[in-house]
């Protein structure tokens, strides 16, 4: 089975902190993507990587970083968390460029409250 | 991304009853996938779908590929209390990394 697992499921930060949530997968997969999911926009994605050091915007990036080390570890950076950031932010994996391999599998998600 | 029309936005139903709920795109997708989401937790792939025409099930669920490739479709037959949840579509266009979603179809079981 996919496992994809997030660092923390909830987290309480203060205004202009720097934030970093990571993800980790266990499955070899070669894409990684994070999302932000909030009530009524549904998943929004923010950045996805297709390879180590490889990284591509989304739909929302802006106020966000992203760090892709090693293939199994993907972090999401807030440089200087701000109260609109506070969300349900959502790590997923797929396993490469073809057919089943779109298939995106997520992890439990991270509470992000910024105060 | 494109967003994708879901419907309906959110329904009540009878324990026991088959429900529906569909997916629409202005473009052509390749691949289609359900997801449920329970609340607190991230989305768990129910059933993916790679030819237009293609019906398959898991379970209780059914799911097709429109003949258009611009939609699907989610069946649940005879609804449990576990099934409550958010059900979501999500589709992928030739050449893209990227899933397009739906914003989603909240289901609540009547006991």
């Amino acid at each position: 089975d996919v496992k994809v697992t997030q660092s923390s499921r909830y987290l309480v930060k203060r205004t202009g902190e720097k934030v970093f949530l990571e993800c980790v997968q266990d499955m070899d997969h070669e894409n990684m993507f994070w999302y932000r999911q909030d009530p009524g926009l549904g998943l929004r994605l923010i950045y996805f990587s297709y390879d180590v050091k490889m990284k591509e915007k989304g739909d929302i990036p802006e106020g966000y970083s992203v760090s892709r080390e090693k293939k199994e570890r993907f972090s999401l950076i807030l440089e200087s968390a701000s109260t609109n950031q506070t969300s349900m932010y959502l790590c997923a994996s797929s396993l490469g460029p073809a057919g089943p391999s779109y298939e995106q599998y997520f992890g439990p998600g991270t509470r992000l409250t910024v105060t | 991304g494109q967003q994708l029309n879901q419907s309906p936005q959110s329904m009540f139903i009878q324990e026991g009853e088959d429900v529906s709920m569909n997916c629409t795109s202005s473009s052509i997708f390749n691949t289609w996938l359900w997801y449920k989401q329970d609340p607190g937790e991230g989305p768990v792939l129910l059933i993916a779908l790679y030819k237009a025409g293609e019906l398959t099930s898991n379970g209780r669920l059914t799911a097709q590929f429109g003949i258009t490739r611009k939609d699907s479709f989610l069946n649940i037959s005879a609804s449990i209390p576990s099934d409550v949840g958010i059900y979501f579509c999500a589709g992928r266009r030739s050449n893209d990394y990227k899933l397009s979603f739906g914003a989603g179809t909240t289901v609540t079981v009547r006991a």
